[in-house]
């Protein structure tokens, strides 16, 4: 079946610098997916998502970049804030497109030092 | 606007009871997704629902179960409760046509077997 997974649970950077969590994914036919921020006691939040047809999207200060051929996905923040702290997951839709049931990896917490 | 709203927030059952959780959607959304996240993991897929049905279902067994309202409001139910069922429930809900970019997480229930 359908895996997700993280490189590193942890990442600790110092503010200012750019942050890079990466993800990795089984299934080849996954076409969406998508990067949570999820705060203690908190629900998780969209960030951002893209679609197997595009390599890279970019949002306020973040960036996705797919890789299908090695079936790896990274998410890219700059200029790291403090209140970037939290666990970050990224999910792939499995079925149909952005709709279909998301399978989520296991979260890595960034750490930003002041 | 409220958002999606969970209760309880925390509960506290013994092992071979019954519990139900409670989920109230964004305003406007119709489609409810719930999800088990256990301590230090990803949240798991359980079920979907829309238009008052069960839709779609993660490998979860039939102690889950689940309900919507004609209101969009959901319930989750699991029976025989497990100590391994203590998670944190998350509720997220969407339009039904709208993609997992536009769903929302509530806060969650931290379901507690002793």
């Amino acid at each position: 079946g359908e895996s997700v997974g993280l490189h590193l649970p942890t990442l600790s950077v110092q503010e200012g610098d750019n942050s890079i969590i990466n993800c990795a994914y089984s299934n080849s036919a996954s076409d969406y997916f998508i990067w949570y921020k999820q705060e203690s006691g908190k629900g998780p939040q969209f960030i951002i998502d893209i679609r197997s047809n595009m390599d890279k999207r970019q949002g306020q200060r973040v960036t996705v970049l797919l890789n299908k051929t090695v079936k790896h996905l990274s998410l890219q923040i700059a200029a790291t804030q403090p209140g970037d702290s939290a666990v970050y997951f990224c999910a792939v839709a499995y079925g149909s497109s952005n709709t279909g049931k998301l399978i989520f990896g296991q979260g890595t917490t960034l750490q930003v030092k002041p | 606007d409220a958002g999606v709203t969970q209760s309880p927030t925390h509960l506290i059952k013994t092992r071979g009871q019954q519990v139900t959780l409670r989920c109230s959607p964004k305003s406007g959304h119709d489609t409810v997704s719930w999800y088990q996240q256990a301590l230090g993991q990803g949240p798991q897929f359980i079920f979907q629902y829309y238009e008052e049905e069960e839709r779609q279902r993660g490998n979860f067994p039939d102690r889950f179960s689940g309900h919507q309202f004609p209101n969009y409001s959901s319930e989750l139910n699991v029976n025989a409760l497990l100590l391994g069922d203590s998670a944190l429930y998350l509720c997220a809900s969407r339009l039904r046509y709208r993609g997992h970019g536009e769903a929302f997480f509530g806060q969650g229930t931290r379901l507690t077997v002793v």
